[in-house]
């Protein structure tokens, strides 16, 4: 089973719509992240946790919202979806508090938001 | 504030030709410094890091990558391409506090026969 977790894996959605894409990982890492994939922009982060109750903003975390449920789930949300949202979305775990340690990265979300 | 350029956005080489993408960074501190390689429908795979010590790191997949800092520089190379390394690849520099990664624009690679 894969270690970091993505689901669902694509979504079509319509605008104004609400959506949850939710991240699960068996790595035991405490930090968690979220970026966005655009084409020529990189990864962009969203929003990023480094433990249950720390909670942080990224560049990019205007039109999104976070939960972190457990150490092992964080979950990211589109209050009312619109179309340059459209991306692929990826969640992140790494294990400690230097920036040293590589990011263990999901399979990606596929967003498109009509 | 700290950034990373990748100059090329897209390169094509010839399956057994040499290859080297470009990374420029901007960071005040010593920098953590990473490559990563995304596969078509796949997540990013960690080829190689640079945290100290030699600046020749050694990765999988037979890359390795030079860790220049009178260049501001971490330029991923291959000797030999094969046509399985047909990816988009990101450098990406880490923050020393917080853990954070910043990621280049990306270069998608292509390999002829």
């Amino acid at each position: 089973d894969a270690d970091v977790t993505q689901t669902p894996r694509n979504r079509i959605t319509k605008t104004g719509k609400r959506i949850m894409l939710e991240c699960s990982q068996t790595k035991g890492h405490d930090r968690m992240y979220w970026y966005r994939q655009d084409p020529g922009l990189g990864l962009r982060l969203i929003y990023y946790s480094f433990d249950v109750k720390d909670i942080n903003k990224g560049e990019i975390s205007d039109g999104y919202s976070v939960s972190r449920q457990a150490q092992a789930k964080f979950s990211l949300s589109l209050e009312s979806a619109i179309p340059n949202q459209t991306a692929l979305y990826f969640c992140a775990t790494s294990p400690s508090e230097v920036g040293n340690q590589p990011q263990h990265f999901g399979d990606g979300t596929r967003l498109s938001i009509l | 504030a700290q950034s990373v350029t990748q100059p090329d956005i897209h390169i094509t080489v010839s399956e057994g030709a040499s290859l080297e993408l470009r990374c420029n960074y901007s960071y005040g501190a010593t920098p953590y410094l990473f490559w990563y390689v995304q596969s078509p429908g796949q997540g990013l795979q960690l080829l190689l890091k640079y945290f100290s010590g030699d600046t020749l790191v050694q990765g999988i997949k037979g890359f390795e990558a030079e860790f220049k800092r009178s260049q501001s520089s971490f330029n991923l190379r291959k000797p030999s391409v094969h046509w399985s390394d047909a990816a988009e690849y990101f450098c990406a520099v880490g923050e020393s506090q917080g853990g954070k990664l910043i990621f280049g624009q990306g270069t998608e690679l292509s390999v002829k026969p």
